[in-house]
């Protein structure tokens, strides 16, 4: 398996610019987290997916925000208007059994450099 | 309280030597929870699971304190290779918002 798949791992944007960060998960993975880390916040949890429907998406910062899950084998994470303070890494990670108690696998992430 | 805090890193130690981080949990009715290991500029990983009173795997030890809320993980002999953050995981009651810590780094120096 290839493991979950982000893409691009890197990128640099201007502010105000739309970003689309994308992921590809785990073949029959059935839950999909979005996550972001800054230095100072540590890991944040973004959004959650449960068989393709947001669960909860209390994590997100603020809605310039968004993410789609349009079928298992993919999502998108879309910042528009980007920010400066936006800069950080977002990881996508799945799981085969909702998340809670059992581990994730996590893609190699996206670094994101507003300027 | 936060819900999920680490030992303040960075610990430096030599290699051969045991280190143990802890972390302590708010939420009393959580049942499992993990230790992810994070390389520099790299993705965590799953390390351990704890979901009695402890997990072993070769010189990794984990053991949970449900009466103080606490995990804690002890590496023996420590390695140059097992240098990198620990995070401390704990799933809330509400099955999916799991919490990350803010991670403990260790360096290992020959």
């Amino acid at each position: 398996d290839a493991g979950v798949i982000q893409s691009p791992r890197h990128e640099v944007t201007e502010m105000g610019q739309e970003v689309t960060l994308r992921c590809k998960p785990i073949s029959g993975h059935n839950s999909l987290f979005w996550y972001r880390q800054t230095m100072m916040r540590g890991l944040e949890l973004l959004i959650y997916f449960n068989n393709n429907v947001p669960i909860d998406d209390s994590g997100m910062p603020e809605d310039r925000f968004s993410a789609k899950m349009p079928n298992a084998s993919f999502s998108t994470l879309k910042i528009q208007p980007s920010e400066p303070r936006d800069s950080a890494v977002y990881f996508c990670a799945s799981s085969s059994t909702g998340g809670a108690g059992y581990g994730y696998t996590f893609g190699s992430g996206t670094r994101l450099t507003v300027v | 309280r936060k819900e999920v805090e680490q030992d303040p890193g960075p610990f430096n130690v030599p290699e051969g030597a045991t280190v143990a981080f802890n972390c302590t949990y708010s939420n009393s009715a959580s049942q499992s929870f993990f230790w992810y290991r994070q390389d520099c500029r790299k993705e965590p990983k799953l390390l351990m699971s704890v979901y009695s009173s402890g997990n072993e795997d070769g010189r990794f030890t984990a053991q949970l304190n449900r009466a103080s809320q606490y995990i804690s993980l002890l590496i023996r002999d420590s390695k140059l290779s097992d240098s990198a953050t620990y995070l401390c995981v704990v799933p809330n009651t509400g099955g999916f918002k799991t919490i990350f810590g803010a991670g403990t780094r260790l360096f290992v120096k020959a």
